[in-house]
């Protein structure tokens, strides 16, 4: 079976911080992985996919087999990255979507 | 840009009635989905659906549920006879094709007395 993992709940960041979201998967064979983020009040909306290999709004994440690992990262958090982030697993024999449980993102001023 | 719409956005119904959801996907998209988060847990996979037919289904998605294209443009989730537990936001996504991202909808929120 297919889980994903996100051991943070709530993540508190001043502006500028560094920022990590932790994602970690566990699934058998060769994944796809996502970053969704939801806005206040907004729609769930793709951020990324570890296929595209792409920075989005200044975000990245890079896909770690060894550690089933798919951590977002963002160097300087801005106040409007606040926000829901889920971390979800597409495996390869279908099309359903696995999410982690969600953090949320606080950036302070 | 496209955007999945559901409505309504919130539906209250008592225990025992059947419910319908609705949603129209972005109008290119040929796989359509629907998930549902219960308050406090993870958004959790139902069904997927392409030419008109069931792609796969989750343990959730048991005989109370179904789901049908009656036109063009609507997909619809029914549920036959609502439970306490099947309160949750229910989410409708959309993608072109089979392996390319999935679009979200807003969500309806149904709430069962």
């Amino acid at each position: 079976a297919q889980r994903v993992t996100q051991p943070e709940k709530l993540l508190s960041v001043f502006k500028g911080a560094p920022v990590e979201l932790k994602c970690n998967y566990s699934y058998s064979g060769s994944p796809e992985l996502f970053w969704y983020v939801q806005y206040s009040r907004q729609r769930l909306q793709l951020l990324l996919r570890h296929i595209s290999r792409e920075s989005i709004k200044g975000f990245t994440a890079d896909l770690n087999k060894g550690e089933t690992s798919f951590h977002l990262k963002k160097p300087f958090a801005q106040e409007e990255d606040s926000a829901m982030y889920y971390c979800a697993l597409r495996n390869n024999a279908g099309n359903m979507l696995t999410f982690g449980g969600g953090t949320r993102l606080m950036v302070k001023p | 840009e496209p955007e999945v719409t559901q409505t309504p956005s919130h539906q209250v119904t008592q225990m025992g009635q059947e419910v319908i959801l609705r949603c129209v996907p972005i109008s290119n998209h040929l796989y359509f989905y629907w998930y549902r988060q219960i308050l406090g847990q993870k958004v959790e996979f139902l069904v997927s659906f392409y030419n008109n037919e069931i792609s796969e289904k989750s343990e959730i998605f048991d005989d109370q549920f179904s789901v049908e294209r009656p036109d063009g443009s609507n997909f619809t989730l029914k549920i036959r006879s609502t439970k306490l537990e099947d309160s949750a936001m229910y989410f409708c996504a959309s993608s072109a094709f089979m392996n390319q991202p999935q679009h979200f909808g807003d969500g309806t929120r149904l709430s069962i007395l």
